[in-house]
C-alpha cells in the first residue's frame, strides 16, 4: 500500500498570504496525484489532477506541483473562502490512498 | 449538469447488513468508473471500493473485503454498495464519486453522503 504523508498537519494563515501544502507518497505514483479541498458538513471537491492541472471552475490561486514522491499544493492569495481541509489522493495503484489531510485555518 | 445522490443510510446493529446506493444523472453512467469512499466522524477519508464503468472489475479495501460487495445497474444509473457484518469503525459518512475514466483516475464528481451509525 502506497502511504501519503502530508505536512504540516495544519496551519494559521492569514487572508492574502500564500499558503503551500506538501504531500509525500511512500513509493512513486508519477503524476498520478490529486487535491481535493473539503470544508465542514460538505463532500470533497476536486481542485488538481495529474499533479498540477487544475479541475473545471478552479481559481487559478490554486496551483500544483511535482511528480514521483514529492507534490505541493500552494495557494497564492489565500481567501476567506479557502479555509478547509485539504487532502491528497494517489490513483496509481491499488489501494487508492489519501493522506490525513491539512486544516488550513484563519490567523 | 452532473448530479449523484447517495442515500440508503441509517442506524444499524453491530452485524447487521445495509445496501447504500448512489444514484446518477446527467452523465453517461456506464463510461466511468465508481468509487465509494468513507470518512469517520473528525477523520480523514478512506477509500471503501470501486467498480469499472462496465461492472466486470471491483475492489476494496482489505477492511471491507469479505463484508462489502460493490455492484451497479448501468440501465438504472445506480450504484450500490451492500454492507453486512457491519462494525462499530464502519461508522461513517459514506460517499459515492465518479472517476474520471472507465476504471481509472482521479474523482472529479461526489456525492453528498450518507451516514451509517453502527451501534446497539
Amino acid at each position: 500500500e502506497i502511504v501519503m504523508t502530508q505536512s504540516p498537519a495544519s496551519l494559521s494563515v492569514s487572508p492574502g498570504e500564500r499558503d503551500t501544502l506538501s504531500c509525500r507518497a511512500s513509493q512513486t505514483v508519477n503524476s498520478n496525484l490529486a487535491w481535493y479541498q473539503q470544508k465542514p458538513g460538505q463532500a470533497p471537491r476536486l481542485l488538481i489532477y495529474g499533479a498540477s492541472t487544475r479541475a473545471t471552475g478552479i481559481p487559478a490561486r490554486f496551483s500544483g506541483s511535482g511528480s514521483g514522491t514529492e507534490f505541493t499544493l500552494t495557494i497564492s492569495s489565500l481567501q476567506s473562502e479557502d479555509f478547509a481541509v485539504y487532502y491528497c489522493q494517489q490513483y496509481n495503484s491499488w489501494p487508492l490512498t489519501f493522506g490525513q489531510g491539512t486544516k488550513v485555518e484563519i490567523k | 449538469e452532473v448530479q449523484l445522490l447517495d442515500s440508503g443510510g441509517g442506524l444499524v446493529q453491530p452485524g447487521g447488513s445495509l445496501r447504500l446506493s448512489c444514484s446518477a444523472s446527467g452523465i453517461t453512467f456506464s463510461s466511468y468508473g465508481m468509487i465509494w469512499v468513507r470518512q469517520a466522524p473528525g477523520e480523514g477519508l478512506e477509500w471503501v471500493s470501486a467498480i469499472s464503468g462496465s461492472g466486470g472489475s471491483t475492489y476494496y479495501a482489505d477492511s471491507v473485503k469479505g463484508r462489502f460487495s460493490i455492484s451497479r445497474d448501468n440501465s438504472n444509473n445506480t450504484l450500490y454498495l451492500q454492507m453486512s457484518s457491519l462494525r462499530a469503525d464502519d461508522t461513517a459518512v459514506y460517499y459515492c464519486a465518479r472517476r474520471s475514466g472507465f476504471s481509472s483516475g482521479w474523482s472529479d464528481y461526489w456525492g453528498q453522503g450518507t451516514l451509517v451509525t453502527v451501534s446497539s
